[in-house]
């Protein structure tokens, strides 16, 4: 049984960079082709699917062209875990953001507010 | 990029009536659509993959099929724990563009 334990602040001044990071139990974040990945949800934007990384004899990260140019998504396989990273964030990055696993998602971490307020 | 839309936005029906959900994507994505389940306060719950696929330990009740780029989910009685959104989402390819969601009520 695969476990998602996110982790992170939960406020994050207007310019800074919002960081959350997701400790996988039960399953092993260079799994070849299983994808990890970041969604966020708030009521102007619903669910948005932000990005992912996999390893397939290599790492790929892929992200939604939204946050492309603030965003990165990568994996620590000494502790297990993958990150996000949103740089210059606004008040508009207001949202709960999820960890996922899979393509089709059947792992879901438990969420995290984050609020973007000074 | 591919649009998945969904309809209706939000639906009422009384307990023990047949559910139809429907997500059309503006182009071909195969079969990679999957459905989840969201209650109030509470984290989406992966129900449908491949399209038609149900997740262990999810009620019979549930079924997703495919016809071309339209895809349906259906509740095949509703019941007073079904309360909740529904989002597809598919996953060909990037981005895995989720639906607007359906809100579905007890009437």
């Amino acid at each position: 049984q695969v476990q998602l334990q996110q982790s992170g602040p939960g406020l994050v001044n207007p310019s800074q960079t919002l960081s959350l990071t997701c400790a996988i139990s039960g399953g092993s974040v260079s799994s070849n082709n299983d994808a990890w990945n970041w969604i966020r949800q708030s009521p102007s934007r619903g669910l948005e699917w932000l990005g992912r990384t996999y390893y397939n004899s290599k790492w790929y990260s892929d992200y939604a062209a939204s946050v492309k140019s603030r965003i990165t998504i990568s994996a620590d396989t000494s502790k297990n875990q993958f990150s996000l990273q949103l740089n210059s964030v606004t008040p508009d990055d207001t949202a709960v953001y999820y960890c996922g696993r899979g393509w089709a998602i059947d792992y879901w971490g438990q969420g995290t507010l984050v609020t973007v307020s000074s | 990029d591919i649009q998945m839309t969904q309809s209706p936005s939000s639906l009422s029906a009384s307990v023990g009536d047949r559910v139809t959900i429907t997500c059309r994507a503006s182009q071909g994505i195969g079969k990679s659509l999957a459905w989840y389940q969201q209650k109030p306060g509470k984290v989406p719950n992966l129900l449908i993959q491949a399209a038609s696929t149900l997740q262990s330990g999810v009620p019979s009740r549930f079924s997703g099929s495919a016809s071309a780029t339209d895809f349906t989910l259906t509740i095949s009685s509703l019941q007073p724990e079904d309360v909740a959104t529904y989002y597809c989402q598919r996953y060909d390819d990037v981005p895995h563009t989720f639906g607007g969601g359906t809100k579905v009520e007890i009437k």
